[in-house]
């Protein structure tokens, strides 16, 4: 049973462009979370889907947005990047947003 | 003032100790609390979960809430060097409905 995998495992920007991660949540769970996580910090949350909507978002600005697809799979997407958005983007998937939250093992972003 | 608080630590102990590890939080709606540890470039991994105040064991793992304090532990008892990680406490209102909310993590290491 494969848990959750994220890509690509590291990503190097430049200040400005744009980012995409992608997460595919654990067999059978329909709600993807995502999270970022600093160096020395614990993971801060940014936005939840569920049915392929947003349901609840955290504090971060409007250039981070996101997407559900049908097969529950989701993607963050990155703007005008800044030195600041470097640090290790979790994915966590849940069923119905009940119970255990899945971590994945993350893609690292190092935005130079 | 962060909602969660968590002594960063790092926290070094010979191995056969208990480990007791804190964090205290200031939202009274906070109703799950979870205890997750991190490998190093790993994902954070669900050990424990209370609901409401009261304790929890599970093998060496022993995790206590006191919601009137707004206080909660993980005892590890034998500790082993495969212990040796980052350990978060997180919260919600409602158990993997809402966003988690992190602390900071404590390092932890046992040396043989």
């Amino acid at each position: 049973d494969a848990g959750v995998t994220q890509s690509p495992t590291h990503l190097i920007k430049t200040r400005g462009q744009q980012v995409t991660l992608r997460c595919s949540p654990k067999s059978g769970h329909d709600t993807v979370s995502w999270y970022q996580q600093a160096l020395g910090q614990g993971p801060q949350f940014i936005f939840q889907y569920y049915e392929e909507e947003e349901r609840q978002r955290g504090n971060f600005p409007d250039r981070f947005s996101g997407h559900q697809f049908p097969n529950y799979s989701s993607e963050l997407n990155v703007n005008a990047l800044l030195l600041g958005d470097s640090a290790l983007y979790l994915c966590a998937s849940s069923l119905g947003g009940r119970g255990e939250q899945y971590f994945g093992p993350g893609t690292r972003l190092t935005v130079t | 003032q962060k909602e969660v608080e968590q002594d960063p630590g790092p926290l070094s102990v010979p191995e056969g100790a208990i480990v007791s590890l804190n964090c205290t939080y200031s939202n009274s709606a906070f109703q799950y609390f979870m205890w997750y540890r991190q490998y190093s470039r790993k994902g954070p991994e669900l050990l424990m979960y209370t609901y409401s105040s009261g304790n929890k064991e599970d093998g060496r793992f022993t995790a206590q809430v006191d919601k009137s304090s707004k206080y909660i532990s993980l005892f590890i008892r034998d500790s082993q060097p495969s212990d040796s990680a980052t350990y978060l406490c997180a919260m919600s209102g409602s158990f993997g409905n809402e966003k988690l909310t992190f602390g900071t993590g404590t390092r932890l290491t046992i040396i043989p």
